[in-house]
């Protein structure tokens, strides 16, 4: 079954460092460009990062540049986010998505079930 | 104040047409046709339903159907079922190799 799992999420204090997960099955992950995206608690989404099939090239969104991190193994079909400096408003759901084979940049056709960030002192 | 501007809410009867509007600029919307449509049940993950503008992906349904005209793009759902109450989002590749979101469009079927 193809599928993305997250893992990683958690309450964290603001100014510290968080590392999240994202496993993936059922596809040739290696293959794949992924991507994260998150939804602050009752809010709409927004594009985080993107990290090409092989690693070399990575995309970040201006809210997070410098702080964010997205790094994958592909010998361990994971992807990953370093995230730096919590600030509150990093609060949120934080899903990461396959980009779609055969399509246009970058329309996202697997998701995982999200991890949820919680920055609170 | 998300990249892509969508109405906040649309409503409508099960059977009726509704259209869902995503303005951008030349930037994104109106210098691609990567626009993508995503539907959002609550609590859930979000499902791709539109991408590339009109194209719609394995399995879904096509009461869905997407268009772009300048900077705007559009999702119509036709013959509306209450299983289509839910959150929907645009996206758009924009030219500085990012993506943008939609401010997101809850459908109501009343």
């Amino acid at each position: 079954q193809v599928q993305l799992v997250e893992s990683g999420g958690g309450v964290v204090q603001p100014g510290r460092s968080l590392r999240l997960s994202c496993a993936a099955a059922g596809f040739t992950f290696s293959t794949y460009a992924i991507h994260w995206v998150r939804q602050a608690p009752g809010k709409g989404l927004e594009w985080v990062a993107v990290i090409s099939n092989d690693g070399s090239n990575k995309y970040y969104a201006d809210s997070v540049k410098g702080r964010f991190t997205i790094s994958r193994d592909n010998s361990k079909n994971t992807l990953y986010l370093q995230i730096n400096s919590l600030r509150a408003e990093d609060t949120a759901v934080y899903y990461c998505a396959r980009q779609k084979e055969g399509a246009g940049p970058w329309a996202l056709d697997i998701w995982g079930q999200g991890t949820m960030v919680t920055v609170s002192s | 104040q998300s990249a892509l501007t969508q109405p906040a809410s649309v409503s409508g009867s099960p059977g009726q047409s509704i259209t869902i509007s995503c303005t951008g600029t030349n930037s994104d919307v109106g210098g691609y046709d990567y626009v993508s449509w995503y539907q959002q049940h609550p609590g859930k993950a979000p499902k791709l339903i539109i991408y590339d503008v009109s194209n719609r992906p394995s399995g879904v349904s096509n009461r869905f159907s997407g268009s772009k005209s300048g900077n705007t793009a559009s999702l119509t759902i036709s013959g509306l079922q209450d299983e289509d109450e839910a959150d929907y989002y645009c996206t758009s590749y924009r030219h500085t190799s990012s993506l943008a979101f939609g401010g997101g469009t809850k459908v109501t079927v009343l």
